[in-house]
C-alpha cells in the first residue's frame, strides 16, 4: 500500500525558513520510475508544484521560487525534505507531497499524502 | 509557463445527470493531461491521465477526452460523491494546474 504523509510545523514567522518533511511506504525512493514531487495549494485557491527529485538525486525547481526551495531525500529512511527559505505570508498554504511513476520528466501524481497547512504569520 | 484555464469555474448540477467540465492549454499539451478531484478537506485524486486514460478504481461515469490545447472531463451521471471540485494538469512541460471546476448539487 503507497502512502506519503507531510511533516512539519504548522505555524511559522515571517523571514523564517520552513522544513517539510515527506515519509513515503510502499515504495523505495531508489526505484528509478519513482519520483517525489511538492505542491501547495494556498487556501481557496489551485494547486502550485514546486519542486520535485529523482532516484538519481536529480532536481527541478519551480522557475519563480528557485532561489528559495531546497529539496532533498534521505533513501535509507523513506524521507523527502523541501526547505523554503524567508518566508512571507503568501506562503501560508497546504503543502503536499506527491508521487509519480511512469518515468517521465514531468508528470502526473498517482498518489498523494494528506497535505499539511502552514500559515506564515508574525 | 504553460496556462491551464478551465471553465466554468462552478457549474450546478442535479444528481444523475451530465457533466462536462472543459480544460484549455495556452500551448500543445499533446495528451500529458490529467485529471483530479478534490473534496473539501482532502488531498486530490487522480481520475485521469494521458487525457483519456482512467487511473486505477476509478468509475467508469468519468471519461477524458481531447488533444492539443482542448480537453474535456465527461461524467456520465452524476452521483452524490461527485461534487467536489476538479482540476486539470498537464505535464508536457513544467507542470502546472488549472483554476479548478466546482461542481455543486442543484
Amino acid at each position: 500500500q503507497v502512502t506519503l504523509k507531510e511533516s512539519g510545523p504548522v505555524l511559522v514567522k515571517p523571514t523564517e525558513t520552513l522544513t517539510l518533511t515527506c515519509t513515503v511506504s510502499g515504495f523505495s525512493l531508489s526505484n528509478t520510475r519513482m519520483v517525489v514531487t511538492w505542491i501547495r495549494q494556498p487556501p481557496g485557491r489551485a494547486l502550485e508544484w514546486l519542486a520535485h527529485i529523482f532516484s538519481d538525486d536529480e532536481k527541478a525547481y519551480s522557475a519563480s521560487l528557485r532561489s528559495r526551495l531546497t529539496v532533498s531525500k534521505d533513501t535509507s529512511k523513506s524521507q523527502v525534505v523541501l526547505t523554503v527559505t524567508n518566508l512571507d505570508p503568501v506562503d501560508t498554504a497546504t503543502y503536499y507531497c506527491a508521487r509519480s511513476s511512469s518515468g517521465y520528466y514531468y508528470d502526473y501524481f498517482d498518489f498523494w499524502g494528506q497535505g499539511t497547512l502552514v500559515t506564515v504569520s508574525s | 509557463e504553460v496556462v491551464m484555464t478551465q471553465s466554468p469555474a462552478t457549474m450546478s448540477v442535479s444528481p444523475g445527470e451530465r457533466a462536462t467540465l472543459s480544460c484549455r492549454a495556452s500551448q500543445s499539451v499533446t495528451t500529458f493531461l490529467a485529471w483530479y478531484q478534490q473534496k473539501p478537506g482532502q488531498a486530490p485524486r487522480l481520475l485521469i491521465y494521458g487525457a483519456s486514460t482512467r487511473a486505477t478504481g476509478i468509475p467508469s461515469r468519468f471519461s477524458g477526452s481531447g488533444s492539443g490545447t482542448e480537453f474535456t472531463l465527461t461524467i456520465s451521471s452524476l452521483q452524490s460523491e461527485d461534487f467536489a471540485v476538479y482540476y486539470c494538469q498537464q505535464y508536457n512541460k513544467w507542470p502546472t494546474f488549472g483554476q479548478g471546476t466546482k461542481v455543486e448539487i442543484k
